[in-house]
């Protein structure tokens, strides 16, 4: 399955974050998720074999990494208050609206 | 653009009646629509999924979803509810691929299931 790390996070404003997930085995896309307390996720991007496939509305200083080995990153600079979140990763196997994504469990940041 | 209107942020039912999520969905092309759902401290599962084929989807635990194009709904339904079933819903309508890939989530429906 999906695996994030870490499980939660606490960062204090204007620092750097960096969260990890593992794709299912397989799977060539990874997509990003924002969910805030009480709300749906948002999409933030999406990366398909290493490249950007597609952005919500999120600022550049979100930004994201894939790698060959089926492991993703996104890192956020100068956090702020509002990026206090549930973060998700998903995994998938081509990158299509209708293809199937596999969540993971989340990673809980807490920025203060 | 696109966008998800889930029409109850809680739905209560008891043990063993009939539930319904309300799902609506504006789309500015042909839509694929999922439904996940969202244990407490638990990552997504899929439900179902409507990918242009049969227009009822049948997914697991029971649950179905009809998708109308008319009335542009894609509303979820169970027979009979469970325990189990309390939880956060989510319906979900993603569009393209490429750069052009969007997936928009509603902003969801707790569930509450009465013994």
């Amino acid at each position: 399955g999906v695996t994030q790390s870490p499980t939660h996070l606490i960062k204090t404003r204007g620092q750097q974050v960096t969260l990890r997930c593992s794709s299912q085995s397989g799977h060539n896309t990874v997509s990003w998720y924002q969910q805030a307390l009480g709300q749906g996720p948002q999409f933030i991007f999406q990366y398909y074999r290493e490249e950007e496939n597609g952005r919500g509305n999120f600022p550049p200083r979100f930004s994201g990494l894939q790698f060959p080995n089926d492991s993703s990153e996104l890192n956020v600079n100068a956090l702020e208050l509002d990026d206090s979140a549930l973060y998700l990763c998903a995994s998938s196997s081509i990158g299509q609206a209708q293809e199937t994504q596999y969540f993971g469990p989340g990673t809980r940041l807490l920025v203060l | 653009a696109q966008s998800v209107t889930q029409l109850d942020s809680h739905v209560s039912v008891s043990e063993g009646t009939p539930v319904l999520l309300r799902c609506n969905y504006s789309s500015s092309y042909s839509p694929s629509l999922f439904w996940y759902v969202q244990h407490p401290n638990k990552g997504l599962q899929l439900l179902l999924k409507y990918t242009s084929a049969a227009t009822l989807v049948k997914g697991i635990n029971g649950f179905e979803a009809e998708f109308k194009k008319s009335e542009t709904s894609f509303h979820l339904t169970k027979p009979s509810a469970h325990m189990s079933d309390a939880a956060e819903y989510f319906c979900v309508v993603s569009t393209g691929g490429g750069s052009n890939y969007k997936l928009t989530f509603g902003k969801g429906t707790l569930l509450t299931v009465n013994p």
